[in-house]
């Protein structure tokens, strides 16, 4: 089983409808972030949370909210799709105990907003 | 203001040549590096990093070298094999981040 898991894998959904996208991770990790990657483009930092009370904005979160409901889940949603949010979207953890940086990804969802 | 930049989209090497993929970075606070490698319909995974003490770090193939006055660091593979082909990010932060700042990628494909 993998170590951060994301559902769903895919999704197609349409303008303006909400959409949650939930991960969750076996790690044991503290700190947990959300990324999204566009073709051609790198991965860019939506939200980022390093403890379940602990929630920070990224360098694009307008239009999406996130909630932690435990050390072992984060969730990332779009309150109101609109297609320039069509991208592949990954789930990261990290551990701050280790003093390491490196992060933990999962398989990533592709999301499709027409 | 893009503060990693990895500058090319794309490298192309034979099997058995070495590969060389570079990053520059403009924010001086950075003071650890990562590369990270993903593979097509897989998420990144985390393959070498260099702290900004050091100016190079190998382990087995793969070789990060950082220049910190030319605020540039660059990953060798050698020997290159056709399963290194993927797309590769460079990632930067400083102490007490907690989060990395990502390039675009490179795409490497190794030849047979």
């Amino acid at each position: 089983d993998a170590d951060v898991t994301q559902t769903p894998r895919n999704r197609i959904t349409k303008t303006g409808k909400r959409i949650m996208l939930e991960c969750s991770q076996t790690k044991g990790h503290d700190r947990m972030y959300w990324y999204r990657q566009d073709p051609g483009l790198g991965l860019r930092l939506i939200y980022y949370s390093f403890d379940v009370k602990d929630i920070n904005k990224g360098e694009i979160s307008d239009g999406y909210s996130v909630s932690r409901q435990a050390q072992a889940k984060f969730s990332l949603s779009l309150e109101s799709a609109i297609p320039n949010q069509t991208a592949l979207y990954f789930c990261a953890t990290s551990d701050s105990g280790t003093g390491s940086t490196e992060a933990f990804f999962g398989q990533g969802t592709r999301l499709t907003v027409v | 203001d893009q503060q990693v930049k990895q500058n090319s989209p794309s490298l192309s090497v034979q099997e058995g040549r070495i590969s060389i993929l570079n990053c520059d970075y403009t924010n001086s606070m950075f003071d650890y590096f990562l590369w990270y490698k993903k593979y097509p319909a897989e998420g990144p995974t985390f393959l070498i990093s260099i702290s900004s003490i050091k100016d190079k770090n190998e382990d087995g193939r793969f070789t990060v070298f950082l220049n910190k006055s030319a605020k540039h660091l660059s990953l060798h593979i050698v020997p290159s094999q056709p399963g290194d082909s993927a797309v590769y990010f460079c990632a930067a932060t400083y102490t007490n981040a907690g989060k990395s700042t990502f390039g675009d990628g490179t795409t490497l494909t190794v030849k047979p």
